[in-house]
């Protein structure tokens, strides 16, 4: 069955980019009619759609968000990814990558992983 | 303040019924297909309802969802102390093009 891993750093500085990496195991990135998701999670808090994309191209981001963020696809490491530029204390989360079977209907999620902003 | 509308906590006792409210608009909940997700802390959420009503595999049939109009609804029967944990609910939203959650109900089990 298909399994997700975040990975990437934990502490990242004001105003730097935020980057992280989803590793798709057991299945192809590729294959079936899925989007692939960034959700996030403040501490305490509820949850945030972020953006997803589809290995053919198309995708789809949080309007508060769009100016910084870009997710990208590699299906020849059977990874997705995620930068967030400028980023703030306001970025402070948990960061999970999803996969999406159908309009926002998660059922693979990775176990999440926490990325502080501070300097 | 998120777009869904959820109680932030409901408390019932053991073996008995609890339902789980969110309300949205005629561009999410309204027009489109409600998800329900379980959380545990440290976890990653989990779907545990989709399409309004269905269960994936291997989710207990205690568990069931509803929907009517722009309000959507989660029930779980037969409490267990191993229900507790966060509840969200999701759907698509056409305004935003991404799906939008609730804030979640904490579910305690007295």
């Amino acid at each position: 069955q298909v399994q997700l891993q975040e990975s990437g750093p934990g502490l990242v500085k004001p105003s730097q980019t935020l980057s992280l990496t989803c590793t798709v195991s057991g299945g192809s990135i590729s294959s079936g009619f899925y989007y692939w998701s960034w959700i996030r999670q403040p501490a305490g808090k509820g949850l945030e759609f972020i953006g997803r994309m589809y290995t053919r191209g198309s995708n789809n981001y949080n309007p508060s968000l769009k100016s910084r963020v870009t997710i990208s696809i590699d299906t020849s490491k059977n990874q997705f990814s995620l930068k967030l530029s400028s980023v703030t204390a306001a970025d402070t989360a948990v960061y999970y990558c999803a996969r999406d079977v159908s309009l926002g209907r998660l059922d693979v999620w990775g176990q999440g992983t926490t990325v502080t902003v501070s300097s | 303040q998120s777009v869904l509308t959820q109680p932030p906590s409901v408390s019932e006792a053991p073996r008995q019924r609890v339902t789980i409210s969110c309300s949205g608009s005629s561009s999410n909940i309204g027009n489109n297909a409600v998800n329900w997700y379980q959380q545990f802390p440290g976890k990653a959420p989990k779907l545990l309802i989709y399409y309004d009503d269905l269960l994936p595999s291997g989710v207990s049939d205690r568990f069931s969802g509803s929907k009517s109009g722009t309000s959507a609804s989660l029930a779980i029967s037969g409490l267990q102390s191993e229900d507790e944990a966060d509840y969200y609910c999701a759907a698509w939203d056409d305004s935003l093009n991404g799906p939008v959650f609730g804030g979640g109900t904490k579910l305690t089990v007295l």
